[in-house]
């Protein structure tokens, strides 16, 4: 059980485009979801923490126009890289926190932007 | 200001060791300590604690918290080769997650 899906797991694309990251929960119900983002060697750097039906919190520093994220449901919730630009390539992983089971959060496998 | 803090950065032991990776934490609300295993991709949870003095145990992985002390310890006894990854420790403060560098540990055949 637990288990969080993440699509695409890779993705390439230009400059200025944008690009969207869905999050699912495939046999539980989230009622919060995070974004985190990694880089190379680096620890999870928590962007924005989602609960259903309500606007995200971004943490400091986190562009929230850039990166969009609606949680429309109890099962998805999805984050937009806008207008993507170069420096915005790195790992992206969402996690989510089963509602049966508080304060447990299960990772998606993550997702791999490259902006080129 | 919230942190938490891992250590050591980095260990190399041998098939067969034991280790001890540590994490201390300093943080105003606290709710749970996580530990977490990441290999190539996202990270895999291990445990998770709240209370003090109460050891979990999965397999040859157990773990403990000292909430008096603010830390906690993973153990992993009789390492493989398979043991090899990065193990992060997380603090929850309220609904806010706050990670360590991680302990990158490579087990040598």
């Amino acid at each position: 059980g637990a288990v969080v899906s993440q699509h695409p797991s890779r993705v390439i694309c230009k400059s200025g485009t944008s690009v969207k990251i869905e999050c699912r929960s495939l046999d539980f119900q989230a009622t919060t979801m995070f974004w985190y983002r990694q880089f190379p060697k680096q620890s999870l750097m928590l962007m924005a923490t989602s609960n259903e039906g309500s606007k995200a919190t971004y943490e400091q520093g986190v562009e929230k126009d850039k990166f969009l994220i609606n949680h429309a449901s109890l099962t998805l919730s999805t984050l937009t890289v806008t207008s993507a630009h170069p420096e915005d390539s790195s790992f992206y992983i969402c996690s989510a926190e089963n509602r049966g089971l508080p304060y447990e959060q299960y990772f998606g496998p993550g997702t791999r932007l490259t902006v080129t | 200001e919230d942190k938490v803090v891992q250590s050591p950065l980095s260990l190399v032991v041998h098939e067969g060791d034991t280790v001890t990776l540590n994490c201390s934490y300093e943080v105003t609300n606290f709710r749970s300590l996580l530990w977490y295993k990441q290999e190539k991709k996202a990270p895999t949870f291990l445990f998770m604690l709240t209370s003090s003095g109460i050891e979990k145990k999965s397999g040859r992985l157990s773990s403990i918290l000292d909430k008096k002390e603010l830390f906690s310890i993973l153990n992993i006894t009789a390492t493989q080769t398979g043991d090899s990854a990065v193990y992060l420790c997380a603090v929850r403060s309220g609904n806010q997650f706050y990670f360590g560098t991680g302990t990158s540990l490579t087990v040598i055949p």
